[in-house]
């Protein structure tokens, strides 16, 4: 299984709702991470987690809560979110360790805020 | 500060002939390098890598060089196939012990043409 998966595929929320993207792999990868992607533009680093704890924030704001409750879960749990953080959300997964770790990336959550 | 930039935003290119994608970077701590393909609405795949202790890595149809003094790097595909028209962004890592850090370049969008 190389797949990483990704749910919902689509999320509309106000700015006073509270929801969560999920994602899941079973590749044995024991490093995961979120991106952010607007229209035109790369995907940007938010969150890394190695072996299930946080290692690096790229400096995200606190309405994005992300947590990894398992080795084969990523969750990204959303609060308060403002217009501008419609995006499309990206996971990824690969292994820890130098060589042949390049990351997987699922199909991506489209988040719109109303 | 964007330290991975593609300058070509599109490409268009005869199917048969080669593409050549273009990668500039600033970094001189980057450990390698990727190469990930992206199709509208999905997540993007990855292609091909190079370490920076490396100036050439070939797979298949697609060969990647890496010119360190230059902080440049190309991605060639040969022969080119409509099925490759899509988005690629280079990527460059660095090694953190705990997950990679990945910076995406801006993009170029390959179009091959019949």
């Amino acid at each position: 299984d190389t797949e990483v998966t990704q749910t919902p595929k689509h999320l509309v929320m106000g700015m006073t709702n509270k929801k969560s993207l999920k994602c899941e792999q079973h590749m044995g990868h024991r490093a995961m991470y979120w991106y952010k992607q607007k229209a035109k533009k790369p995907p940007e680093l938010m969150f890394v987690y190695s072996y299930e704890k946080l290692s690096i924030n790229e400096s995200v704001p606190s309405r994005f809560s992300p947590e990894c409750p398992n080795s084969s879960l990523l969750n990204l749990h959303l609060h308060a979110l403002q217009p501008e953080d419609s995006a499309l959300y990206l996971c990824a997964s690969s292994q820890v360790r130098d060589i042949d770790n390049e990351q997987f990336f699922g199909p991506g959550t489209r988040l719109t805020v109303l | 500060d964007q330290q991975v930039k593609q300058n070509s935003p599109s490409l268009s290119v005869q199917e048969g002939r080669i593409s050549i994608l273009n990668c500039d970077y600033t970094n001189s701590m980057f450990d390698y390098f990727l190469w990930y393909k992206k199709y509208p609405a999905e997540g993007p795949t990855f292609l091909i890598s190079i370490s920076s202790i490396k100036d050439k890595n070939e797979d298949g149809r697609f060969t990647v060089f890496l010119n360190k003094s230059a902080k440049h790097l190309s991605l060639h595909i040969v022969p080119s196939q409509p099925g490759d028209s899509a988005v690629y962004f280079c990527a460059a890592v660095i090694l953190t012990g705990g997950g990679n850090k990945l910076t995406f370049g801006t993009g170029t969008q390959l179009k091959v043409e019949l």
